[in-house]
């Protein structure tokens, strides 16, 4: 079985300081791990992607994430925030093996950006 | 070009009302998706068609029927409408490839309001 967590809700963060929103997952099968952000009124667009390939995986507007198996984590960063950063964010886990497609998304993760 | 496209953009229709939502994507992909984002944007995935054939049907009331004319297209029709059914409604596609996972494009979402 597989399962998704964001442990926060909300992330509120001043501009030009460090983003961190956190995604724990659980998974039977080797995983594929994705970021994707919704801004307000908006479709979600691909943030960046693990797929088994290196570990450290860098994505579009300068966020990172890593993914740690032991820890069962893949936390998106950012070194400096921006206020275009402000969106709603969804952590993914999809098999990556198996045939069926059995896709999880996390609750969401709500990325506020002070002045 | 738009890569998935919905339509329409917003639906305003009364409760007991029949609708339809259409979904088109132009890049080749061979599964298609129906997702349910409430109003604290939480995700849920209603349907999935790979290649014209329907794959995943979650827990959806009988109200919602999909169908799929060829593997570009993904509609959605809703019979007796209900207050409950209001949300915005996202179209995906992706193209499953070896270790890959399944990354996702969305389309841009129809908020449907039902009075």
């Amino acid at each position: 079985a597989q399962s998704v967590t964001q442990l926060d809700s909300h992330v509120s963060v001043s501009e030009g300081t460090p983003v961190l929103l956190r995604c724990n997952y659980s998974s039977s099968y080797s995983p594929s791990l994705f970021w994707y952000v919704q801004h307000p009124n908006k479709g979600l667009q691909l943030l960046l992607k693990y797929t088994s390939a290196a570990t450290l995986v860098k994505g579009i507007n300068g966020f990172e994430a890593e993914f740690k198996k032991s820890e069962t984590s893949f936390h998106l960063t950012k070194p400096s925030a921006h206020m275009s950063d402000a969106a709603e964010y969804f952590c993914v886990v999809t098999p990556g093996y198996s045939s069926a497609s059995k896709i999880i998304f996390g609750s969401g993760t709500r990325l506020s950006i002070r002045p | 070009d738009t890569a998935v496209s919905q339509t329409p953009k917003y639906l305003v229709t009364q409760m007991g009302n029949d609708k339809s939502i259409k979904c088109e994507q132009n890049l080749g992909h061979d599964t298609m998706y129906w997702y349910k984002q409430d109003s604290k944007k939480f995700l849920k995935i209603m349907f999935s068609y790979n290649n014209k054939e329907l794959i995943i049907n979650e827990t959806v009331p009988n109200r919602f029927s999909p169908k799929s004319p060829d593997k570009a297209h993904l509609n959605l029709h809703i019979n007796s409408l209900e207050l409950g059914d209001s949300a915005v409604y996202f179209c995906a596609s992706s193209q499953k490839r070896p270790g890959q996972g399944y990354e996702q494009y969305f389309g841009p979402g129809t908020r449907l309001t039902v009075t």
